[in-house]
C-alpha cells in the first residue's frame, strides 16, 4: 500500500540557518504530495502541495519539488525563522491520504 | 481564522465517563475526519465521514463512535472514557477534488486535548 517515510527529528537549528526536511513516499499510480504543518497548540495547516511530477510548491519561503524518479518531495528553506519552529508533515493523496510521522523543528534565536 | 471549530479544548475526566467531542465546519464540506494524534505526533486515522449519514472507521482501531446528522457538524463520542483514551483529537474537513476524492487540502480544527484520570 501507500506509504510516507520522513526525516526523523527532533531538528534544532539556528536562526539563519537552512533547513531541508527528507520526504519519500512509495505509491501506485500518480499521487498528489502535500506539506502540512503544525505549530504548537494548533491543528494541522496546509504549507504546499504538487499535483504532478516535476511541481513545485512553494509557501512562506519553503520549497518543495515533486521528484517522481526519486519518489521524493523535500521540504527546504533557505533562512528559518524563530517562527518556523513547528512540526511538518509530509502527506500523500491517492485512493486515500497517508501521513508521515511528522518531524518537529526547533529554531533558536 | 478558523473555519473549523472543535470544542472543549482541554477536557480532564474520570475514569467510566462519557464525553462528546465536538466538532462544526462552517464551509459546506462534504467529507470530515477525526485523527488521533499520539505524543510522538503522529497522526491515526479513527473515522470519517463522506457526508449526512455516513459514518466510516478509519485505519485505527478505536472504542469511539460519530455521527453525521448535519453536514457542518461531526460529534465523536466515547462511553466510557479509559486512560488509554487520553490523547489529542483533530478533527478536519474538505471537499471533494475533482481530481479525486483526497486531492483536496484537510481543514483541521485546533484539537481537543483529552486526559482520562
Amino acid at each position: 500500500g501507500d506509504s510516507v517515510t520522513q526525516m526523523e527529528g527532533p531538528v534544532t537549528l539556528s536562526e539563519e540557518a537552512f533547513l531541508t526536511i527528507n520526504c519519500t513516499y512509495t505509491a501506485t499510480g500518480y499521487p498528489s504530495l502535500f506539506w502540512y504543518v503544525q505549530y504548537p497548540g494548533e491543528g494541522l495547516q496546509l504549507l504546499l502541495k504538487a499535483t504532478k511530477a516535476d511541481d513545485k510548491g512553494s509557501n512562506k519561503g519553503f520549497e518543495a519539488t515533486y521528484r517522481k524518479e526519486t519518489t521524493s518531495f523535500h521540504l527546504e528553506k533557505g533562512s528559518v525563522q524563530v517562527s518556523d519552529s513547528a512540526v511538518y508533515f509530509c502527506a500523500l493523496a491517492n485512493y486515500k491520504l497517508s501521513f508521515g510521522a511528522g518531524t518537529t523543528v526547533t529554531v533558536r534565536a | 481564522e478558523a473555519d473549523i471549530y472543535q470544542t472543549p479544548r482541554y477536557l480532564v475526566i474520570g475514569t467510566g465517563k462519557k464525553i462528546t467531542l465536538e466538532c462544526s465546519q462552517t464551509m459546506g464540506h462534504d467529507k470530515m475526519y477525526w485523527y488521533q494524534q499520539d505524543p510522538g505526533m503522529e497522526l491515526h486515522l479513527i473515522h470519517y465521514s463522506y457526508g449526512v449519514n455516513s459514518t466510516e472507521k478509519g485505519d485505527l482501531s478505536s472504542e469511539s463512535t460519530v455521527s453525521r446528522i448535519r453536514t457542518e457538524h461531526f460529534p465523536l463520542t466515547l462511553e466510557s472514557a479509559r486512560p488509554s483514551h487520553t490523547s489529542q483529537y483533530l478533527c478536519a474537513s474538505s471537499e471533494y477534488g475533482s481530481t479525486g476524492d483526497y486531492n483536496s487540502p484537510l481543514h483541521f480544527g485546533n484539537g481537543t486535548r483529552l486526559t482520562v484520570t
